[in-house]
């Protein structure tokens, strides 16, 4: 299948600084980037949806000067976590459609974030 | 969100036995998906199913799209100890330009040697 590689795979940073978070398809182009947060024992939240050259897509409840989108590329989308909060701590993980005839969705490796 | 109604929430079994799993939905969906998701990973696709009725093979993984295209099952045959970790199933209508997928809210298994 496709690879979506995300980076960092573990980060740890003081309340009130950002954080960058990366999400790269390393052999296919994504128009479409959806980033995720995931709870302990439970399923994928979807947050947004980037789209490449656009404005991204924010699911309601999910405050978008709070969690920064930029797709800048077709292989790259990024998510900024501003003024982080130890309630930002969790699991995020960022997916990309292989768009064709049959689409599916392939996963990054997700970015554990702890805010301390 | 919406969501997909998977079951069972979670499983115990011997190692060697069969598991079955399924997803309903009361929308109609054009893909059903099913991945896996290691801890500390994210999900891994193991089987897509694109046509109502699709009976598809992945090894000892095999899944099945609903005629209604409202339902999906995934069994795994003959257990082993690296089959632990959570199953999702998710649906997905890749029509016009959203490919959002609807997750079930998974099946943790657990695989005793």
């Amino acid at each position: 299948g496709a690879v979506v590689s995300q980076h960092p795979s573990r980060v740890i940073c003081k309340s009130g600084t950002s954080v960058k978070i990366e999400c790269r398809s390393l052999d296919f182009q994504a128009t479409t980037m959806f980033w995720y947060r995931q709870f302990p024992k439970q399923s994928l939240m979807l947050m947004a949806t980037s789209n490449e050259g656009s404005k991204a897509t924010y699911e309601q409840g999910v405050e978008k000067d709070k969690f920064l989108i930029n797709h800048a590329s077709l292989t790259l989308s990024t998510l900024t976590v501003t003024s982080a909060h130890p309630e930002d701590s969790s699991f995020y993980i960022c997916s990309a459609s292989l768009v064709g005839v049959n689409t599916e969705a392939f996963f990054g490796q997700g970015t554990r974030l702890t805010v301390v | 969100g919406q969501q997909l109604n998977q079951s069972p929430q979670s499983m115990f079994i011997q190692e060697g036995e069969d598991v079955s799993m399924n997803c309903t939905s009361s929308s109609i969906f054009n893909t059903w998906l099913w991945y896996k998701q290691d801890p500390g990973e994210g999900p891994v696709l193991l089987i897509a199913l694109y046509k109502a009725g699709e009976l598809t093979s992945n090894g000892r993984l095999t899944a099945q799209f609903g005629i209604t295209r409202k339902d999906s099952f995934l069994n795994i045959s003959a257990s082993i100890p690296s089959d632990v970790g959570i199953y999702f199933c998710a649906g997905l209508n890749s029509g016009g330009s959203n490919y959002k997928l609807t997750f079930g809210k998974g099946t943790l298994l657990t695989v005793n040697p």
